[in-house]
């Protein structure tokens, strides 16, 4: 079974500054995907970032990044010049590619101030 | 596009009763899932479906029930509810895992209060 750790409950930061969260992930597949997922308090949960673990690239959109490690099982998003609206929970999530077992599993997520 | 939908999105329920949260989506997405949030932690997996006709637990599952009669469709039932089940719901779907576009679609959730 797949496992996702994000071991930092909360976190702040200072606006226009950066930020990175932690995430860690247990797993015997070789082919999966890994994603950061945004909550506001709207409650609407809504995709940040992508990665797929054949890329060794690292997946960037806008001020997002992560930096994916294979061999360490580690998968961080690096938030740039942090703004109000990015105050959220942020979940990190994992999805193997194949078969009938492709279910998307969480971690608890890790809460994100950001201070104007 | 109306993308996932939830119904209700608030429901209070008295302790035994039971109800069916509603879940529909029209992207043609093959893999549906349900999880409940309780409050401040994440996202745990109730049961998702594969396919019409197709269905299996997640992590929680007890004292609830599913069915996918329809591709579009996934309702999940709560039968006697109790203070426990209090929670947030969602419903998501996903297309085949692998594609370029491999993502879940979240609905906007259900806050479900049993007392």
């Amino acid at each position: 079974a797949q496992t996702v750790t994000q071991s930092q409950p909360e976190m702040s930061v200072q606006e226009a500054e950066t930020v990175t969260l932690s995430c860690t992930y247990d797993t015997s597949e070789n082919n999966y995907y890994l994603f950061w997922y945004k909550q506001p308090p709207s409650r609407q949960m809504i995709l940040v970032i992508r990665q797929e673990a054949y890329k060794q690239q690292n997946a960037t959109e806008n001020r997002f990044s992560v930096n994916f490690q294979k061999a360490a099982k580690s998968f961080s998003l690096k938030i740039s010049d942090s703004q109000l609206g990015d105050t959220a929970m942020y979940f990190c999530a994992f999805m193997k590619v194949a078969g009938a077992n492709s279910k998307l599993t969480f971690g608890k997520g890790i809460t994100l101030s950001v201070r104007p | 596009n109306a993308g996932v939908t939830q119904t209700p999105k608030f429901r209070i329920l008295k302790i035994g009763q039971s109800m069916t949260l509603q879940c529909a989506q029209d992207m043609n997405h093959n893999y549906m899932y349900w999880y409940r949030q309780d409050p401040g932690m994440g996202l745990k997996l109730i049961y998702y479906s594969v396919g019409a006709g197709i269905t299996d637990k997640g992590e929680v599952p007890n004292g609830y029930n599913v069915s996918r009669s329809t591709t579009e469709d996934f309702p999940l039932r709560l039968e006697l509810a109790a203070p426990s089940q209090t929670s947030v719901y969602f419903c998501a779907s996903s297309p085949i895992i692998g594609g370029l576009n491999t993502e879940a679609f979240f609905g906007q959730g259900t806050r479900l209060t049993v007392v």
